[in-house]
């Protein structure tokens, strides 16, 4: 399967703050989604995009697809923004079938 | 709201018991689901590929004689633990893919098993 990787694995924030969340992997795409999931687990969907950029608010994604990465932003934390954030990737083999990063876990704290 | 919806939220069950969970695509026919396992703190593993009217095909590494999936309509897929033990505790999701929302996939809410 494709491998995907994350970083950072840990963010800690002051409100208010930006960051910078990446999510890299090996093989092409066609399917790329970040997800944001809440304390009791729950898996929200923040964008699909397999390449270029959208934005939702304090939130915008990035994906090169030819270089193999995504970024996601947020802008102007608020602790209601902690939980994990993870990015899912599918093949072309396959663009239902997702695979993982490992997620990164952000703190933002008042 | 949820386009994906999954039943039980939480579950405990004894051990050498079974226990099943759903997966409903609420507003649109899901052809394929897909079902994934997380362990605390680690990431989503995928379990599964459910096929309506179909088998089932598994990853590598996992029991399909211990978590049997059944996917008899396109709105509907169920996930049973067998002879649940303490190890299989883990936290139980699924996802489908909606044709009417171009490629975008929605994930159920979870189901938190724990095996006493």
């Amino acid at each position: 399967g494709i491998q995907v990787e994350q970083s950072p694995p840990d963010l800690i924030l002051q409100e208010g703050a930006n960051s910078t969340l990446r999510c890299n992997f090996s093989d092409s795409v066609n399917n790329l989604q970040w997800f944001h999931q809440n304390p009791w687990g729950q898996l929200i969907n923040l964008f699909y995009i397999p390449s270029g950029t959208k934005q939702n608010g304090r939130l915008s994604a990035t994906t090169v697809a030819t270089e193999r990465y995504s970024l996601l932003y947020i802008s102007s934390s608020q602790t209601t923004d902690s939980g994990v954030y993870f990015c899912a990737v599918a093949g072309k083999d396959n663009f239902n079938k997702f695979y993982f990063g490992s997620g990164t876990k952000l703190n933002v704290k008042p | 709201g949820a386009v994906v919806s999954q039943h039980p939220s939480w579950v405990i069950c004894k051990s050498g018991t079974s226990v099943k969970i759903e997966c409903r695509s609420l507003d649109f026919q899901a052809t394929t689901m897909f079902w994934y396992r997380q362990f605390p703190k680690q990431s989503l593993m995928l379990m599964a590929t459910s096929n309506e009217g179909s088998k089932a095909t598994y990853e590598q590494g996992v029991e399909k004689d211990k978590f049997l999936i059944n996917h008899a309509s396109l709105t509907l897929s169920t996930l049973t633990v067998t002879s649940a033990h303490p190890e299989d505790s883990s936290f139980y999701i699924c996802s489908a893919r909606d044709p009417g929302r171009g490629n975008t996939i929605y994930f159920g809410e979870g189901s938190w098993l724990t095996v006493v």
